[in-house]
């Protein structure tokens, strides 16, 4: 069964930085595609950005470009986003998923205010 | 503004079949398969279709997903009051080069 465990969400004011991270287990974490979608409070899913298996090569939506950076270590089964600059409008539980969106996990809360 | 379209509400009686639909072009689901959430308040999104109509182990086939030109729809036969939830649809866009989903369907069970 894959699992997703993500950690490390908080509070940080504005212009702050965070790292997220996912433990991933049940799964060939190496040779599996992830993704960070978030949720603002009260809204609807928003993709992130995310990382092919093949190659490494990164995707970010338009908000985060520039600010966030995704990242693996498969020798820890971990996903990371690397977040900088960070703003109100950030504010949103982040979830990781597997490629194609198939598996969730049940995220962690990012709050951004001073 | 989310680049799949949905309807905002959705409702039903027990039994009732509902439809949700899903617009968005020929960048997205004109050229991809799309999946389908579900998403009760507090919890994580619960994959319900993946490739337009593949139903996941563990979810009721009175889910059913089907796809036309760059148009998606989910059903929902025999309705009950478990299946009061938001629901969101999402495929890949090739011109974005990122997933796009739908602003979400909030489904109430009278």
């Amino acid at each position: 069964e894959v699992q997703l465990l993500e950690s490390g969400g908080g509070l940080v004011q504005p212009g702050g930085s965070l790292r997220l991270s996912c433990g991933a287990s049940g799964l060939s974490f190496s040779n599996s595609g992830m993704n960070w979608v978030r949720q603002a409070p009260g809204k609807g899913l928003e993709w992130v950005s995310g990382i092919r298996s093949v190659d490494g090569t990164t995707y970010y939506a338009d908000s985060v470009r520039g600010r966030f950076t995704i990242s693996r270590d498969s020798s820890k089964n971990t996903l990371y986003l690397q977040m900088i600059r960070l703003r109100d409008d950030d504010t949103a539980v982040y979830y990781c998923a597997k490629s194609g969106l198939l598996n969730w996990g049940q995220g962690t809360l990012l709050t951004v205010s001073s | 503004q989310s680049v799949l379209t949905q309807p905002p509400s959705a409702s039903g009686t027990p039994g009732q079949t509902i439809t949700i639909s899903c617009s968005g072009s020929t960048s997205n689901i004109g050229s991809k398969t799309v999946n389908w959430y579900q998403q009760v308040p507090g919890m994580a999104p619960r994959l319900l279709m993946s490739s337009n109509s593949q139903r996941p182990s563990g979810v009721p086939d009175r889910f059913s997903g089907s796809k036309s030109g760059t148009s998606a729809s989910l059903a929902i036969s025999g309705l009950q009051s478990e299946d009061e939830a938001d629901y969101y649809c999402a495929t890949w866009d090739v011109s974005l080069d990122g997933w796009v989903f739908g602003g979400g369907t909030k489904l109430t069970v009278l």
